[in-house]
């Protein structure tokens, strides 16, 4: 059984431009969160999906940032306009239910030049 | 979710047990003790969780106390793969949402 698949790995973007990173569950979950790891910080919690619904975003900066987790495919975090403050580690998890465990995904690194 | 209090290093002898204490004084009955590790930049990494019972798996055993205030995570024959971050959560049952809230975490050093 696959773990939680992310891609890119590493993404490079200059200043206002769009980064798109992608998440692909574990067979058979549904819920879906993403985490995110400022250069020497903690993980911290960004959004909650699980299919096709936004169960908790309270972590989501308010503007350029967007997550969706449609019925097909894999969920995708979205920053528009991207800043130098926005390179970090992005981290994907899922879990088979909302009260278990959740598995992470290897991350993907947003530099932003 | 409840707070957790870890120290903010240790280290180990390889082949030897390392205990990581953590202390959540404040949870509540409905919450669980969850442990994730977190090696170098790669994705945290799931441990064990538990109720109030002690749990084992083929990573580590989790040792909880009477009162639940506290718990510790035993790692018994630790490697130089095991140095890591180690974070101590606690989490709801059936939380909706879902979030983990990760702390400091306390970081692990393996020495041979």
């Amino acid at each position: 059984n696959a773990g939680v698949m992310q891609n890119p790995r590493h993404l490079v973007r200059r200043r206002g431009q769009e980064a798109r990173l992608r998440c692909s569950p574990m067979k058979g979950h549904s819920h879906v969160y993403w985490y995110r790891q400022l250069p020497e910080e903690g993980l911290k919690f960004m959004v909650y999906l699980q299919k096709e619904n936004i169960i908790d975003e309270s972590g989501m900066p308010k503007e350029r940032f967007s997550a969706e987790f449609p019925k097909e495919g894999p969920s995708i975090l979205r920053i528009q306009q991207v800043v130098r403050g926005d390179s970090a580690a992005y981290f994907c998890a899922s879990s088979l239910e909302n009260y278990n465990e959740q598995f992470f995904g290897p991350g993907t690194r947003l530099t932003v030049l | 979710d409840a707070k957790t209090t870890q120290p903010t290093s240790m280290d180990c002898a390889e082949g030897r047990a390392a205990n990581l204490p953590c202390n959540h004084s404040t949870i509540s009955g409905n919450e669980y003790v969850y442990w994730y590790r977190q090696i170098h930049s790669q994705g945290p990494q799931y441990i064990i969780h538990g109720l109030k019972n002690n749990e084992t798996n083929e990573m580590a055993s989790l040792i909880i106390t009477e009162d639940r205030k506290s718990s510790t995570l035993i790692l018994p024959h630790a490697t130089l793969r095991d140095t890591a971050v180690y974070y101590c959560i606690v989490r709801a049952i059936y939380n909706q949402g879902g979030k983990l809230i990760f702390g400091q975490g306390t970081e692990l050093s393996v020495k041979p």
